[in-house]
C-alpha cells in the first residue's frame, strides 16, 4: 500500500513570496490533514478535510494561508504572502474517516525555510 | 494550560534501562490516546494507541492510561539506541472531528 506522497521536500522562498504545497493521501482515506511543525514543537493542526468539505480550520491563519481538497483526494496548501516565521516542516496526513480513533498516516513532510 | 503537556526532555537513559515519558491532558472528555515516535527528519509514526485506563502492552512497549488524573504514560522495556527519537503524545479533542492535539514531545536518548 503506497503511503502518502508529498511534495516538494524542501523548499527555499523569501519573505513576501508565494508557495504550494500537494499532498496525495492513502488510496480510500476520506481525511485529510494539514499540519504545521515549528522546530521543538509538536505538529500543530491548519486544516481538516473530510472527502472534500472542510471539518476544522481554525487554526489556519487565512489571511495568508489557503487550502483546496477539489475532488477528495489531492490536496494543496498554499502561503500567500509568506513570513519568516513560516519557516517550518508542512506534514500532510490522512485517515479512512474522521472518527477520534481513527490512526493518521503521515507524509514526508515538505520542510519550508523563508529568507 | 496546554491542552497537552509532556517533558520536553532531553530524557537520556542507558541501553537495556526502562526508558518512561509522561503525558498530562486538559480535555475530560478524550477517549483515546496515541503515541507516536518521530525521528529526527522524518515524520511522526503511530507506535501505540490506549483508550481504556490501565496498561497496553505490545512488545518492548507499554503504555499506561489514568483518566482520573488525566495522565498517559509510554514504558519502554530494554532501550535500544534505535529508540533514540522523540515521542510525541497525542490526543483527539472529544467531539471534535478527531482533531489531534499533539504535546510537544520528549526527546529520548538511549546511550550504548
Amino acid at each position: 500500500e503506497a503511503g502518502v506522497a508529498q511534495s516538494p521536500r524542501y523548499k527555499i522562498i523569501e519573505k513576501r513570496q508565494s508557495v504550494a504545497f500537494w499532498c496525495n493521501p492513502i488510496s480510500g482515506h476520506a481525511t485529510l490533514y494539514w499540519y504545521q511543525q515549528i522546530l521543538g514543537q509538536g505538529p500543530k493542526l491548519l486544516i481538516q478535510f473530510q472527502n472534500n468539505g472542510v471539518v476544522d480550520d481554525s487554526q489556519l491563519p487565512k489571511d495568508r494561508f489557503s487550502a483546496e481538497r477539489l475532488k477528495g483526494v489531492d490536496s494543496t496548501l498554499k502561503i500567500q504572502p509568506a513570513k519568516l516565521e513560516d519557516s517550518a516542516v508542512y506534514l500532510c496526513a490522512s485517515s479512512l474517516d474522521v472518527a477520534a480513533g481513527s490512526e493518521q498516516y503521515f507524509g514526508p513532510g515538505t520542510r519550508l525555510t523563508v529568507t | 494550560q496546554k491542552e497537552v503537556e509532556q517533558n520536553s526532555g532531553p530524557l537520556s537513559v542507558p541501553e537495556g534501562a526502562i526508558a518512561s515519558l509522561n503525558c498530562t491532558y486538559s480535555d475530560r472528555g478524550s477517549q483515546s490516546f496515541f503515541w507516536y515516535r518521530q525521528y529526527s527528519g522524518k515524520s511522526p509514526e503511530l507506535i501505540m494507541f490506549i483508550y481504556s485506563n490501565g496498561d497496553k502492552e505490545d512488545g518492548r512497549f507499554t503504555a499506561q492510561l489514568n483518566k482520573a488524573s488525566q495522565y498517559v504514560s509510554l514504558l519502554i522495556r530494554d532501550s535500544q539506541p534505535s529508540d533514540s527519537a522523540t515521542y510525541l503524545c497525542a490526543v483527539p479533542l472529544y467531539n471534535q472531528g478527531g482533531k489531534l492535539i499533539f504535546g510537544q514531545g520528549t526527546e529520548l536518548s538511549v546511550k550504548p
